[in-house]
């Protein structure tokens, strides 16, 4: 099956220091990946929808000049935190598809950031 | 606008009982794909159905099953004799293409299995 590959599944880096997660499709072309933010207890929060070649598409409320994504190919999206403050601390998960809704959603294992 | 609404926030049961977790959802679209997903403490989401806009049909597997209701916009999820490993956040969620598949999710049902 399909299988999303994403690192590092955790992180702790100092506070106004820039993080990477990225976020690999293993066995299939990812054309669109989008990223969600979960805080404790509470939902998965989509952050951004990314195509292959494109800018991402943030969604109301993320600064996209402190998240920053690239998906310049199809198998790799990248998610940088630039800045980062305690506030960011989260879990971030990517999540990748193929060319058909039809092929659903393949999640990676997510990634707890923490900012100290 | 894309709406998931899971009014239970968390669930009790003990073990062996049945539980429904329940979803409604908001589109104004008619071709949508619906979905369930368990995340254990671990936080990977694991992948339970999915279900689209076009197939009312109600679905079994094994404890699982699903109730897919368009008429009030339901897709509740139920558990049959509830074991403590089902003890998890499950969440419903809606894409649709008008909003170019992007997933939305509810806010979640924990669920605790006692056993």
């Amino acid at each position: 099956g399909a299988v999303v590959s994403q690192h590092p599944s955790w992180v702790i880096c100092k506070s106004g220091t820039s993080v990477k997660i990225e976020c690999r499709s293993l066995d299939f072309q990812a054309t669109t990946m989008f990223w969600y933010r979960q805080f404790p207890k509470q939902s998965l929060m989509l952050m951004a929808t990314s195509n292959e070649g494109s800018k991402a598409t943030y969604e109301q409320g993320v600064e996209k000049d402190k998240f920053l994504i690239n998906h310049a190919s199809l198998t790799l999206s990248t998610l940088t935190v630039t800045s980062a403050h305690p506030e960011d601390s989260s879990f971030y998960i990517c999540s990748a598809t193929d060319r058909g809704i039809y092929y659903g959603y393949t999640f990676g294992s997510g990634t707890r950031l923490t900012v100290v | 606008a894309q709406k998931v609404t899971q009014a239970q926030t968390e669930i009790s049961v003990v073990e062996k009982e049945d539980v429904t977790l329940d979803c409604v959802y908001e589109t104004r679209d008619t071709t949508y794909y619906l979905f369930w997903y368990k995340q254990p403490p671990s936080g990977e989401l694991v992948f339970l159905i999915r279900r689209n806009s076009f197939d009312e049909q109600n679905e079994i597997s094994g404890r699982y099953s699903w109730n897919f209701q368009k008429s009030t916009s339901s897709f509740n999820f139920t558990i049959t004799a509830s074991q403590v490993v089902d003890s998890a956040v499950y969440f419903c969620a809606l894409s649709e293409a008008g909003s170019s598949y992007k997933l939305i999710f509810g806010s979640g049902t924990r669920l605790l299995v006692r056993p």
